[in-house]
């Protein structure tokens, strides 16, 4: 069946350090792929999209690249804020919308 | 324009008691869906209505019901709850079904004693 891994956390960082966090998927067929974010004590919110090969997502400063070749869609920023410290989820749309389990962020100033 | 929802935002329940978790949209939106968080485990789909009218089972669905009342609002009702279903309830809501972008409630916070 689909499914998503991410890296698993807590990945610390020092404010202006470069970020990835990986994620790949399994499908069987043509998946939507997306990044959610999760601040403390709030739902989850849209980060970005792709919705096919080789699409990028961008918001905010994070870009992800749907590669269907090596089956990820990596999240990267290149200067990270301690106001990006939250939760940070990966996730597919087929058949039906999964998640992975997350990935929290931790931004020392 | 409040988005997604949800009632209530804390509760505390005894083994066997049952509870209904309220969630509304005012989004206009067709698809409408019930999450589980637990530590560890990231999101997992419980419920979802794709459309008004329809409900149909997610990853979790044992333990568990839910009603589409209507096109906004979308309840989950434990009949008897138990210590494994201690968890944060997300409730959210998308446009369509395919590749939409889900918003999410703010959560309840249930812990079942």
């Amino acid at each position: 069946g689909n499914s998503v891994t991410q890296m698993e956390g807590p990945v610390t960082l020092s404010e202006e350090a470069f970020l990835t966090i990986n994620c790949t998927y399994t499908a069987t067929g043509y998946p939507s792929l997306f990044w959610y974010v999760q601040y403390p004590g709030e739902g989850l919110q849209l980060l970005l999209k792709a919705t096919k090969a080789d699409d990028k997502g961008s918001n905010k400063g994070f870009e992800a690249t749907y590669r269907k070749e090596t089956t990820s869609f990596h999240l990267e920023k290149g200067s990270v804020q301690v106001s990006d410290s939250a939760v940070y989820f990966c996730a597919l749309i087929d058949d039906k919308i999964i998640f992975g389990k997350g990935t929290r962020l931790h931004i020392l100033p | 324009n409040a988005g997604v929802t949800q009632t209530p935002k804390f509760q505390v329940l005894k083994t066997g008691q049952s509870m209904t978790l309220q969630c509304a949209q005012d989004m206009n939106h067709n698809s409408m869906y019930w999450y589980r968080q637990d530590p560890g485990m990231g999101l997992r789909l419980i419920y979802y209505s794709a459309s008004e009218g329809t409900t149909d089972k997610g990853e979790v669905p044992n333990g568990y019901n839910v009603s589409r009342l209507n096109k906004r609002e979308f309840s989950l009702r434990l009949e008897s709850a138990a210590p494994s279903q201690t968890s944060v309830y997300f409730c959210a809501s998308s446009e369509g079904w395919e590749a939409d972008t889900q918003y999410f409630g703010p959560g309840t916070r249930l812990t079942v004693l």
